[in-house]
């Protein structure tokens, strides 16, 4: 039971390069999220979809772009990246169901990026 | 808009000591609250929330409407629970989304 896996664990970009982090989770959940953690910020939310065929921004999604390409898999794009975009990146998902666990989130490994 | 605040950064107790890490949120309806710990190499996880009302590694917290907060406490630290805490605050019902504070990192000294 893998649960969430992040794709790559490390990456280093050059400014304006592109690049996608892959998100896939096998516990059914309907919903998936993308943050970013950052050194005095906590987490922030950049894209999230509540269920298969919807995406929807969040706190901080300047910069990025997000596909839902089924119910498994949530996909970030970096589409010309920017040193400011330097950060470990975290997947999530939860099951979207109901109240009780509703916002239960199981998190991925996370993914750091430094943009050079 | 809602809010989440851990006013401190960092936060070393010895220990055996108690701890209380301080969190402050700020919405207008009825609000679900978290702790969620990251240990170190480790992936975040829920560590305890509100509507359970348990104790988790001896951790609790409990939810103050009037002051708008939802410490976390412990009263003997030990050397494992050195790790990052994050409150975070979801709406109620069909919430979507959390909202995290910017993190406690505990470390409790030997």
């Amino acid at each position: 039971n893998a649960g969430v896996t992040q794709t790559p664990k490390f990456q280093v970009l050059k400014t304006g390069q592109s690049m996608t982090l892959q998100c896939a989770q096998d516990m059914n959940h309907n919903s998936m999220y993308w943050y970013r953690q950052d050194p005095g910020m906590g987490l922030r939310l950049i894209y999230y979809s509540a269920s298969e065929g919807t995406t929807d921004k969040g706190e901080v999604p300047n910069g990025y772009n997000v596909s839902r390409l089924n119910k498994r898999e949530f996909s970030l794009r970096l589409e010309s990246a920017a040193p400011s975009q330097t950060s470990v990146y975290f997947c999530a998902s939860r099951v979207g169901q109901g109240y009780s666990g509703a916002n239960v989130l199981t998190f991925g490994a996370g993914s750091r990026l430094t943009v050079l | 808009a809602q809010r989440v605040t851990q006013p401190e950064k960092l936060l070393s107790v010895f220990k055996g000591a108690p701890v209380e890490l301080k969190c402050n949120y700020s919405y207008s309806g009825s609000p679900e609250l978290f702790w969620y710990v990251q240990y170190s190499r480790q992936r975040l996880q829920l560590l305890l929330r509100h509507i359970s009302r348990e104790s988790i590694k001896g951790f609790t917290a409990d939810l103050n409407k009037g002051e708008t907060s939802f410490h976390l406490k412990k009263p003997f630290a030990q050397e494992e629970d050195s790790a990052m805490y994050y409150c975070a605050l979801g709406r109620g019902g069909s919430a979507r989304q959390l909202t995290f504070g910017s993190g406690t990192q505990l470390t409790v000294l030997p």
